[in-house]
């Protein structure tokens, strides 16, 4: 079964400083269309998750730019470059590149 | 405006079964993938089941074989039939609709809380 490995599963971040997640998968998340089908979710406190980045790189409608998702294969990172105070919560990578979906475990970004 | 709106949660024993319904809206329900994305309480998110445009379904395997996905296109209407409920299956559960030609959950409804105890 494929694993999705989260670090760190917590990130005590600094206002104005980047922040970085990474995404381990044990199975390459390259589809058979030729796309990479890797997500990042952000769960804030209270509220169900909100999509900001999907195939590894797209930025979602309405996602600030500070957010970027990179990587290949099995190797995925996201970056925040200046943190904000509402980037505080639990954030998320996904495959969906298998039929059987999976999350990691989530990393909280705290200030 | 896109709309989701979960119902059907609640209080339940152990073995009984629960039937959960997401109402969609704003826009055309037949074209898009859904899924059913679950929430322990204080875990993380754990993927349940998809159902796909042309009504293929996929689940996790811990609720393989006593969950349900379904959908009623005339209804605009997702549903998971819960079987067999285990303590384990206590979540706030989630309606999600896939971002279109992608596969990646762009909205979701607000969730509605399923116990299963005794």
């Amino acid at each position: 079964d494929i694993v999705i490995t989260q670090t760190p599963l917590s990130s005590p971040v600094t206002l104005g400083q980047p922040a970085s997640i990474s995404c381990r998968s044990t199975q390459s998340l390259v589809h058979s269309d030729g796309n990479t089908y890797l997500s990042w979710l952000q769960q804030r406190p209270g509220q169900p998750p909100r999509l900001l980045i999907y195939k590894v790189s797209n930025r979602f409608s309405g996602v600030p730019d500070r957010f970027t998702g990179s990587g290949a294969g099995t190797d995925f990172t996201l970056r925040i470059s200046r943190v904000e105070p509402e980037d505080v919560g639990v954030y998320y990578c996904m495959q969906t590149a298998l039929t059987v979906r999976r999350f990691g475990q989530g990393t909280k970004l705290e200030i | 405006e896109v709309q989701l709106l979960e119902s059907g949660g609640g209080l339940v024993q152990p073995g009984e079964s629960l039937r959960l319904s997401c109402a969609a809206s704003g826009f055309t329900f037949s074209n898009y993938v859904m899924n059913w994305v679950r929430q322990a309480p204080g875990k993380g998110l754990e993927w349940v089941s998809t159902i796909g445009r042309s009504g293929s379904t996929y689940y996790a395997d811990s609720v393989k074989g006593r969950f349900t996905i379904s959908r009623d296109i005339s209804k605009n209407t997702l549903y998971l039939q819960m079987n067999s409920l285990r303590a384990e299956d206590t979540a706030v559960y989630y309606c999600a609709k896939d971002l279109a030609g992608v596969l990646a959950p762009d909205f979701w409804g607000q969730g509605t809380l399923v116990t299963v105890s005794s």
